[in-house]
């Protein structure tokens, strides 16, 4: 199984659309969830930590069930700059951070 | 905003010669990484460093691999005797305390040839 895995995508959405991207784990002892994105040909830039009560960031929401080592990500009313690949990283211990292959989302006017 | 910065934007080299990439951190940063990218591919992590040591490393960061913080500002990556699979973009990271968000300089696009 892999460390982390996501959805391979890719997500074509219109304008306005909801979608939703998820995200495995492997290591139960992993401490802190991050989604990141990133442009083509540029560094990954942070989007928003996950908590274990879930969090929101104006139209992005995270959630994380430890559980069942799962993480998702919902964009709600998409907008064109959204488009992008979506990086989910896990910290397994001692900032050893480990990166899904990322999603990649293109939204359509 | 403070944020990352890496020099040389792209390095071209020859196979077996070796290579330094810089980065200046974020000044206020106690915990330093690099990651690297091989195109088309995930990002991987290579090293992190704190207190002037490194404090994890994966399996890529062998014996051609080494860092170092010569100064209060820089941290740097050397690769010894490059290889073809060497390309890649390398990215420096840091952040502020361990399992604390990292933020990523823009990378150096290692070409070697």
């Amino acid at each position: 199984r892999k460390e982390v895995e996501q959805d391979p995508g890719p997500f074509n959405v219109p304008e306005g659309a909801t979608v939703a991207f998820n995200c495995t784990y492997s290591n139960s002892a992993s401490q802190s969830f991050f989604w990141y994105r990133q442009d083509c040909r540029k560094e990954p830039k942070l989007l928003m930590s996950v908590y274990s009560s879930g969090n929101e960031d104006g139209r992005f929401t995270a959630q994380l069930n430890r559980a069942s080592q799962y993480i998702s990500l919902l964009i709600r009313d998409s907008k064109l700059s959204d488009s992008a690949t979506y990086l989910c990283v896990v910290n397994i211990g001692n900032n050893d951070m480990r990166f899904g292959a990322g999603t990649r989302l293109t939204v359509k006017p | 905003e403070p944020e990352v910065t890496q020099t040389p934007s792209h390095q071209v080299t020859q196979m077996g010669q070796e290579v330094i990439l810089r980065c200046v951190p974020i000044s206020n940063h106690l915990y330093f990484y690099w990651y690297r990218q091989i195109l088309g591919q995930k990002v991987e992590f290579l090293v992190s460093f704190y207190n002037n040591e490194i404090s994890e490393k994966s399996e890529i960061f062998d014996d051609q691999f080494s860092v170092e913080r010569p100064d209060g500002s820089n941290f740097t990556l050397k690769i010894r005797s490059t290889k073809l699979e060497d390309s890649a973009m390398y990215f420096c990271a840091s952040s502020v305390s361990l399992a604390l968000e990292q933020y990523f300089g823009p990378g150096t696009r290692l070409t070697v040839t």
